[in-house]
């Protein structure tokens, strides 16, 4: 297994332009999770899934923002109408259950860099 | 408020140099665990240790050690022997409770470690 992989690495768009992310957790993880990290800053929460069930949305998650995971393996994040202050790093993340995490925290991805011009 | 606090934001030392990095936290909970990130260049963080709200006795793996004081709320980290290699972001991390549903990520410390 090579971890958790992201896609794109990098991603430049016009505001206004929709854009969506990909995820890829490590296979046998039944829990994925999303963070924004800005320039500066460390990563902040947007959402957590259990399998293909979306469990918790931060408020930072608007309404122009949307996460699935449909069959409880990728999960890809969709951001409507972007605006600049969108630009940042999503990572996404996946653990096992709880006693998982309470050992090894979570397994991250390298991020998706988002530029919005 | 902030629940993890990293006062240091960036922090210079030359090769073989122990290098402390301060973090603070905020949570009402009595269940909770602490953990440190490294974040390197490439982006991926990279989980180093943890420790949870039941047990206070501080530890040291290899060239790592930290030291929890529920007292004071702090969870500090320490290389000893530092290396270039270990030049980059640190991040302390807040879970309350046993669910993991989320993090709080402190703002990071930059280590710059020169040889």
């Amino acid at each position: 297994d090579t971890g958790v992989s992201q896609n794109p690495r990098h991603k430049i768009t016009k505001r206004g332009q929709n854009v969506t992310f990909r995820c890829d957790p490590i296979s046998e993880h039944n829990r994925l999770y999303w963070y924004r990290q800005t320039l500066g800053q460390g990563p902040e929460f947007l959402t957590y899934f259990q399998n293909e069930a979306q469990l918790e949305k931060s408020r930072l998650l608007s309404d122009r923002f949307s996460a699935e995971r449909p069959k409880g393996s990728f999960s890809t994040l969709e951001i409507q109408r972007t605006e600049q202050g969108d630009s940042a790093m999503y990572l996404c993340a996946s653990s096992l259950a709880a006693e998982y995490s309470a050992n090894y925290g979570y397994t991250f991805g390298s991020g998706t860099r988002l530029t919005v011009v | 408020a902030q629940k993890v606090t990293q006062a240091q934001t960036e922090i210079s030392v030359v090769e073989k140099e122990d290098v402390t990095l301060d973090c603070v936290y905020e949570t009402r909970d009595t269940t909770y665990y602490l953990f440190w990130y490294k974040q390197p260049p490439s982006g991926e963080l990279v989980f180093l240790i943890r420790r949870n709200s039941f047990d206070e006795q501080n530890e040291i793996s290899g060239r790592y050690s930290w030291n929890f004081q529920k007292s004071t709320s702090s969870f500090n980290f320490t290389i000893t022997a530092s290396q270039v290699v270990d030049s980059a972001v640190y991040f302390c991390a807040l879970s309350e409770g046993y669910n993991f549903n989320k993090f709080y990520f402190g703002s990071g410390t930059k280590l710059n470690v020169k040889p």
